[in-house]
């Protein structure tokens, strides 16, 4: 069974490009989290999706970003108009759902998507 | 609401010495806690976590952690560290109760071993 795949790994992009990253979650998990790593701190929780659903995205800056979990294929997060400050790493965590009967399903991390703004 | 704190971001001890990882949490509701480690330039590894039950609990690697919930901790630590325990560890917290999803991390403890 594959782990969460993410591509790309890196990702180089020059100011108002376009950035779109892929996640694909393991098999039989329906449970997708983003979440963004800045240089020197900790993953910052972005936005958590069920297949066709975004749960909460709480954590997502209300402009340039989205992020989908469609029927068929993998979870995208888009960064339109990219900005210097988007630089970071990006992980994709999946689950096969949040909880089950009053316990916790651990969330299995991507390798993540580097992304670099000129 | 939930947070977590790690004190200290930098950890350095002697190969063979004991490794104490430091983390605090806050949480409206019983939580969850884990700790992750992250090699440089790869993903995340779940070490151990805790969600119910025995609040002493054994990782990967020879690691645990024991869940204070008078104290509000969860610190990591091995009894010996080894050169290969060099990397960041993150603490992290998710809530136990129905709007569980997202985990709230720690800014992390980079762990330096000394030869």
């Amino acid at each position: 069974n594959a782990g969460v795949m993410q591509n790309p790994r890196h990702l180089v992009r020059r100011r108002g490009q376009e950035a779109r990253l892929r996640c694909s979650p393991m098999k039989g998990h329906s449970h997708v989290y983003w979440y963004r790593q800045l240089p020197e701190e900790g993953l910052k929780f972005m936005v958590y999706l069920q297949k066709e659903n975004i749960i909460d995205e709480s954590g997502m800056p209300k402009e340039r970003f989205s992020a989908e979990f469609p029927k068929e294929g993998p979870s995208i997060l888009r960064i339109q108009q990219v900005v210097r400050g988007d630089s970071a790493a990006y992980f994709c965590a999946s689950s096969p759902t949040a909880r089950v009967g009053g316990g916790y399903n651990e969330q299995f991390f991507g390798p993540g998507t580097r992304l670099t703004v000129l | 609401a939930q947070s977590v704190t790690q004190l200290g971001s930098h950890v350095s001890v002697s190969e063979g010495a004991l490794v104490l990882l430091r983390c605090n949490y806050s949480s409206s509701v019983p939580p969850y806690l884990f700790w992750y480690v992250q090699y440089p330039n790869q993903g995340l590894q779940l070490l151990l976590k805790y969600t119910t039950g025995a609040t002493l609990v054994k990782g990967i690697n020879g690691f645990e952690a024991e869940f204070k919930k008078s104290e509000t901790s969860f610190h990591l630590t091995k009894p010996s560290a080894h050169m290969s325990d060099a990397a960041e560890y993150f603490c992290a917290v998710n809530q136990n109760n129905t709007n569980a999803g997202k985990s709230t991390f720690g800014d992390g403890t980079t762990l330096t071993v000394k030869p």
